[in-house]
């Protein structure tokens, strides 16, 4: 759902399960995608990329899928863990234009 | 391992004095952001560098805020007067600037206008 000030949408699963963090951007001429977390206090760290050529993209226990067509990005933690508790938000930009950040999930793994 | 530097890592300030924030990006880093972040909101960026010029600074409120990079090095990021509203988290990122790369954040700077 949409966030509103301090209201953020949060999805809460068990420790060892997948997770799935959805973004829906709003640039049709965007071609780079971030996804960054964000731990309380802290700034956004970066986690995986993928540039607008790719659908697909996988890291470490962490996979990005970009679809184009409805210009929705979406992040996987695979196995998730305590310490993946955080705000996830993902960012777009176009050629060297401006880096911009969409609205933030929170994430809550329990153990 | 390399990381962009911020200070202060908190600020209390009364409102309508003047603060300012300073930011140290990565070595050779061409691209320095300054973005506010409003508790449970996404980054907002202020002001793009480009070594020392500025590159966007349209969401900059000119009549309070400042931001140079003279050396195309460090960063410094004032407001004066200081408004109850600016109370928020400023970060500061840099790139290698050949566009579609990542941006590095710093901790931020939590400032608190009373």
């Amino acid at each position: 759902g949409e966030s509103v000030g301090l209201h953020l949408p949060t999805l809460s699963v068990q420790e060892g399960d997948n997770s799935i963090i959805n973004c829906a951007y709003s640039n049709s001429a965007s071609d780079y995608f971030i996804w960054y977390k964000q731990e309380s206090g802290k700034g956004p760290q970066f986690i995986i990329d993928i540039r607008s050529n790719m659908d697909k993209r996988q890291g470490q226990r962490v996979t990005v899928l970009l679809n184009k067509t409805v210009k929705h990005l979406s992040l996987q933690i695979a196995a998730t863990q305590p310490g993946d508790s955080a705000v996830y938000f993902c960012a777009e930009n176009q050629g060297y234009s401006t880096l911009t950040f969409g609205k933030g999930t929170m994430l809550l793994v329990s153990p | 391992e390399a990381e962009v530097a911020q200070s202060p890592r908190y600020k209390i300030t009364e409102k309508s004095q003047a603060v300012a924030f300073w930011c140290d990006p990565i070595s050779g880093h061409a691209t320095l952001y300054w973005y506010r972040q409003i508790l449970g909101q996404g980054p907002e960026l202020l002001v793009q560098f480009q070594d020392e010029s500025v590159v966007d600074d349209s969401q900059l409120p000119k009549d309070r805020f400042s931001a140079e990079r003279l050396k195309g090095v460090d960063s410094t990021l004032k407001i004066q007067p200081a408004e109850l509203g600016d109370s928020a988290m400023y970060l500061c990122a840099s790139s290698q600037g050949r566009g579609r790369d990542e941006a590095f954040f710093g901790q931020g700077t939590r400032l608190t206008v009373v």
